[in-house]
């Protein structure tokens, strides 16, 4: 089955200080998408980005980036510059096929990241 | 914008009691899924489906059913409540497409006494 691993459970930087969250996953699927959630205190969660098995390129939307390497298998997720804002809960989650043919995300188990002023 | 409404917040209710989460949304979505969410373990797929009166087992589906009767609603039901079950449940949609994202509804705190 596939699995996705956060090991960082709470990170907590001041303000300004540059930030990576790991993610780790596990698929015997070759073609596979990877997304990052964000969940901020109000719990709604919130889609950042999707990165497909074939893309490998690096992306950078503002003081985001993240990371896509094939060969060790991670995902991780950078914020430059960080801010109160980005206090939140990251999630990262892996596409799988069901049996019936349908797709469904598997979730890592979250960081938690606190930004003090 | 994209809107997955669950239909309470907050919810407290009582062991053995038949609990119904409704979750409705309202961009045409084939897919829908129901998740719970508890410190330490990240979020749980309990059961989601891919189509009117279609559904799928998740990783956890002991103690839950479901249903979905209308394309844009799916309700989780919990026959008989118990306290192992207090617990944030998220509801999503999805388009049926490979590699597209869920969106979230802002989550029921269910506690169970």
């Amino acid at each position: 089955a596939q699995k996705v691993t956060q090991a960082q459970t709470e990170i907590s930087v001041v303000e300004k200080e540059d930030v990576t969250l790991d993610c780790v996953y596990e698929t015997r699927d070759t073609t596979y998408y990877l997304f990052w959630y964000k969940q901020p205190p109000s719990g709604e969660l919130v889609f950042l980005i999707r990165r497909n098995s074939f893309d490998e390129q690096n992306e950078i939307s503002g003081r985001y980036s993240w990371n896509f390497q094939k060969s060790t298998s991670s995902f991780n997720f950078t914020i430059t510059a960080s801010q109160v804002v980005d206090s939140a809960v990251y999630f990262c989650a892996l596409s799988e096929l069901t049996q019936g043919g349908s797709e469904k995300l598997v979730f890592g188990k979250g960081t938690k990241l606190t930004v003090n002023p | 914008d994209v809107k997955v409404t669950q239909s309470s917040r907050y919810l407290v209710k009582r062991t053995g009691e038949k609990v119904f989460l409704e979750c409705v949304q309202d961009m045409d979505h084939e897919n829908m899924f129901w998740y719970r969410q508890d410190p330490g373990l990240g979020l749980r797929l309990i059961y989601f489906s891919y189509d009117v009166k279609m559904k799928e087992k998740g990783d956890i589906p002991e103690g839950y059913s479901v249903s979905r009767e209308k394309k844009e609603r799916f309700s989780l039901i919990l026959e008989s409540a118990s306290t192992n079950q207090t617990s944030m449940y998220l509801c999503a949609s999805s388009f049926r497409i490979r590699g597209t994202e869920a969106f979230f509804g802002q989550g029921t705190r269910l506690t169970v006494v």
